[in-house]
């Protein structure tokens, strides 16, 4: 089986940093994905990772190690528009996609 | 512009109706995916097809079904609706050769049945 756990909620103020993190129990494990969801509209593909160690993409970085079945969302510069809630996705071979519950970040100025 | 697109935004229906959902995208993807998405609950993968024809079984397929005639569509059926299913239905689809990890999502489906 598999189990994805990321915090329920999180808060941050503008111009800040803020981590999300996300543990996960899977077998024959393929990738770890990051999905962004603002209120009322369908989830979007943020990053992802197949090998260990940090990958950025301009404000948003994602990170994973393998061994420690850990990951996280690094935010910067927090914008009131990253207000949303972010999905860790762990893919199993074979499988499709499995979410975590999702956290949701709330950004205030 | 890649697109997923659902037949309803908004549906309600009665305990024991048959109910379609349907989704077809634009972006000649092999992968095809129903998700629900209930709050505390997140995105649960009901159903998944990797090619016409074929289907899986997610985590959650008690009561639902599907169906892939065509690649580009792919439905969702509740042979008998219950109250229990009164959810968020997304459906997603996927390149087998691009990142297979990065879905494409549509609109969502709201369903309340009664």
């Amino acid at each position: 089986g598999q189990n994805i756990d990321q915090p329920t909620e999180m808060t941050a103020t503008e111009g800040a940093i803020v981590q999300i993190n996300c543990t996960y129990q899977t077998s024959g494990f393929n990738g770890l994905f990051w999905y962004q969801q603002h209120a009322g509209e369908a989830p979007t593909f943020l990053s992802y990772n197949v090998l260990d160690g940090l990958e950025e993409k301009g404000r948003f970085s994602s990170f994973l190690s393998r061994s420690k079945g850990y990951s996280y969302l690094l935010l910067k510069e927090l914008q009131m528009k990253d207000s949303a809630s972010y999905l860790c996705a762990a893919n199993q071979a074979g499988t499709a996609l499995i979410f975590g519950k999702g956290t949701t970040l709330s950004v205030s100025s | 512009d890649v697109k997923v697109t659902q037949s309803s935004r908004y549906l309600v229906k009665r305990t024991g109706e048959k109910v379609f959902l349907e989704c077809v995208q634009d972006m000649d993807h092999e992968n095809m995916f129903w998700y629900r998405q209930d709050p505390g609950l997140g995105l649960r993968l009901i159903y998944f097809s990797y090619d016409v024809k074929m289907k899986e079984k997610g985590d959650i397929p008690e009561g639902y079904s599907v169906s892939r005639e065509k690649k580009e569509r792919f439905s969702l059926i509740l042979e008998s609706a219950s109250t229990n299913q009164t959810s968020m239905y997304l459906c997603a689809s996927s390149s087998r050769e691009a990142l297979w990890g990065e879905l494409f999502f549509g609109e969502g489906s709201r369903l309340t049945v009664l």
